[in-house]
């Protein structure tokens, strides 16, 4: 069955640095996949989205690439700040004939220092 | 102008008891979603309707049961709630069933003592 691993340990960086999450996956090929971002006691709210056709997608200090050989993205965050600490969930789409369906990894929890 | 609600935001409760949590979705979405997170913060699907027909339904105990009156409302009954159930429901709504961005709604802690 499809099986998406994130680093499972917390990530403290300092401020100002790149903090860069991996999400891996198995025994699939998704289309697309997606980070989203999940602050304590809030829903996930949708950062960006990749395709399996892109390398690399950026929005202003994001950066996702996606490696479907290595079955891996990162999520980089340029030149972090405080404000950047959340849960980051990488998600796939899932083999769902009828669509929408995102499977989820367990998130990275980013703790930004200032 | 909340994009996705639900109500409540915390349900505590006793085994045994029936609960009900609603989603609302002002986007004008076709499709909508119920997940749970659990301790380890893993966000499962449960069920999905594309304009109140169900698409999607995980390995769900029949106790589960979603409702969707209208394509902007997506309710989710449980009934004889375990302590197992204790999770953190979310309701998600995308623009039809191939759009792949989802908005999640705030969340319901359910707590079943």
């Amino acid at each position: 069955s499809q099986k998406i691993e994130q680093n499972s340990e917390a990530l403290n960086i300092q401020e100002g640095k790149t903090a860069t999450l991996t999400c891996n996956y198995t025994n699939y090929s998704p289309a697309y996949l997606q980070w989203y971002r999940q602050d304590p006691g809030r829903g996930p709210v949708f950062l960006l989205l990749i395709r399996e056709n892109e390398k690399e997608k950026r929005k202003e200090r994001l950066k996702v690439t996606f490696d479907t050989t290595l079955k891996q993205s990162l999520f980089h965050i340029t030149a972090s700040q405080p404000a950047d600490s959340a849960t980051y969930l990488c998600a796939l789409e899932g083999i769902y004939n009828q669509g929408g369906k995102l499977i989820f990894g367990q998130g990275t929890e980013l703790s930004v220092k200032p | 102008d909340t994009a996705v609600s639900q109500t409540p935001k915390y349900l505590v409760t006793q085994m045994g008891n029936d609960k009900s949590i609603k989603c609302e979705q002002n986007l004008g979405h076709d499709t909508m979603y119920w997940y749970k997170q659990d301790s380890k913060k893993f966000l499962k699907i449960m069920f999905s309707y594309n304009n109140k027909e169900l698409i999607i339904n995980e390995t769900v105990p029949n106790r589960f049961s979603p409702k969707s009156p209208d394509k902007a409302h997506l309710n989710l009954h449980i009934n004889s709630l375990e302590l197992g159930d204790s999770a953190v429901y979310f309701c998600a709504s995308s623009q039809d069933r191939t759009q792949e961005t989802q908005y999640f709604g705030p969340g319901t802690r359910l707590l079943v003592l």
